[in-house]
Formats: structure tokens, sequence, C-alpha cells
């Protein structure tokens, strides 16, 4: 079985401020992939990241950079610099197995930037 | 390019029912799945599709809930008859290849069932 968990029910923080966001999974498969998406006010599901589980390397894309590791099997998510733009609910997913199309979402991290 | 297309965007109906959500997938993509999100259950799966063939419907609640996909650019999703506890945001998601390839979502449709 395959789960996903966000702790972080709610983060608040001040805008400009840098905001991290925790993922943790579980799987027993050594080919997953793990995913963020964003939700915002307005309710649709937007893409941002996908990794597959032979690349630990760290992403950065603008003010949005994610640490993959391993060993905690973690896979989490920091805001550089947020704005209130930033506020939105963030969803981390995993996909294991070939052939095993589900993806398995988290419950979700409701972000709110204070301006 | 369009993204995944879902109609209505919103939805409201009383109970008893027959609800027919719709959906039009990426051009090119030949998986598609149809999800289902609330607050309590958060986001669930409830079928999905590769090359029009349903593939896994084990998320499907009950036989209230039926979904076809006629054509590589058509998917629906029927609930009949309808209940309160339908009530959710369905979202529609599209990829294509290989199962691991990121799935694009539609911007849902918001049902309310009085």
């Amino acid at each position: 079985a395959q789960k996903v968990t966000q702790a972080q029910t709610e983060i608040s923080v001040v805008e400009k401020e840098d905001v991290t966001l925790d993922c943790v999974y579980e799987t027993r498969d050594t080919t997953y992939y793990l995913f963020w998406y964003k939700q915002p006010p307005s309710g649709e599901l937007v893409f941002l990241i996908r990794r597959n589980s032979f690349d630990e390397q760290n992403e950065i894309s603008g003010r949005y950079s994610w640490n993959f590791q391993k060993s905690t099997s973690s896979f989490n998510f920091t805001i550089t610099a947020s704005q209130v733009v930033d506020s939105a609910v963030y969803f981390c997913a995993l996909r294991a197995n070939f052939g095993n199309e589900k993806l398995t979402f988290g419950t979700g991290t409701r972000l709110t930037i204070i301006p | 390019d369009a993204g995944v297309i879902q109609s209505p965007r919103h939805e409201v109906t009383e109970m008893g029912q027959e609800v027919t959500l719709r959906c039009k997938p990426i051009s090119g993509h030949d998986y598609l799945f149809w999800y289902r999100q609330t607050m309590m259950r958060g986001l669930e799966l409830l079928i999905y599709f590769n090359n029009n063939v349903p593939i896994d419907d084990s998320g499907m609640p009950e036989d209230r809930f039926s979904a076809k996909m006629p054509n590589a650019s058509f998917s629906t999703l029927k609930i009949q008859p309808s209940e309160p506890r339908d009530s959710a945001v369905y979202f529609c998601a599209s990829s294509f290849g290989a199962p691991q390839e990121t799935q694009y979502f539609g911007p849902g449709t918001r049902l309310l069932v009085l």
C-alpha cells in the first residue's frame, strides 16, 4: 500500500517570508513518482512538479524549490519570498509500481500568505 | 493548447435527479481519470480509462455512478439517482503514455445536490 502524509494542515506566513511544506510518503516499491499540485482559491488543480525515485537532485524553479530525500522518504516544497498569489492548498502525491496508474494524494496543506 | 475541459462548471440539482458531468481530455492523451474531492475524504480516484477502455472502477462508490468514454475526446460521469452525499467537486484529468506521466486536471465541476 502507498500513503502520503502532509502533517501541516494549515500554515500562515507573512508575505516575503520563506515557507516549507512537508510531505512524507510510504511505499514498498523501488520505482515511484512524486508530484506536487497547487489548488488556488479558484479551485483548479495545477501541476507543479514530478520527480522519479531515481533522481534525488533538488529542483529549483524560480521561487519554488523541492528537496527529495529517499533516506527520510520526504519530498518537501519550499517557497522563497512568498507572495499573496502563493495562497492555496498544496497537495503532494505519489504513484508507485509501474502498471498502477493510481495517484495517491496527501490531505493537503492550506497556505495563507498574509500581506 | 487547450487543457482538460469540463462541463458544467457548476451544477445544482435536486435529490433523485440524474446528473451528467462531461470531460474533454487533452488531445493525444490516452489516459483519462475521474476524481471526486470532498472535505471529509479529500481527493478520491473514481475510475480511469486507457484508450477509452475502463481499467479500474473500484473507486466508484456505488451502482448509482457510471462512466463512459465513447471516444478519445469525450467522457461522461453519470449519477442516477443523485443524493445529497454526492455533493462534491468532480475532477477529470488526463495523461499521455506510461503510467508515471503527469496527470493534468480540468477545472472541476462543483456539484450540489439538494
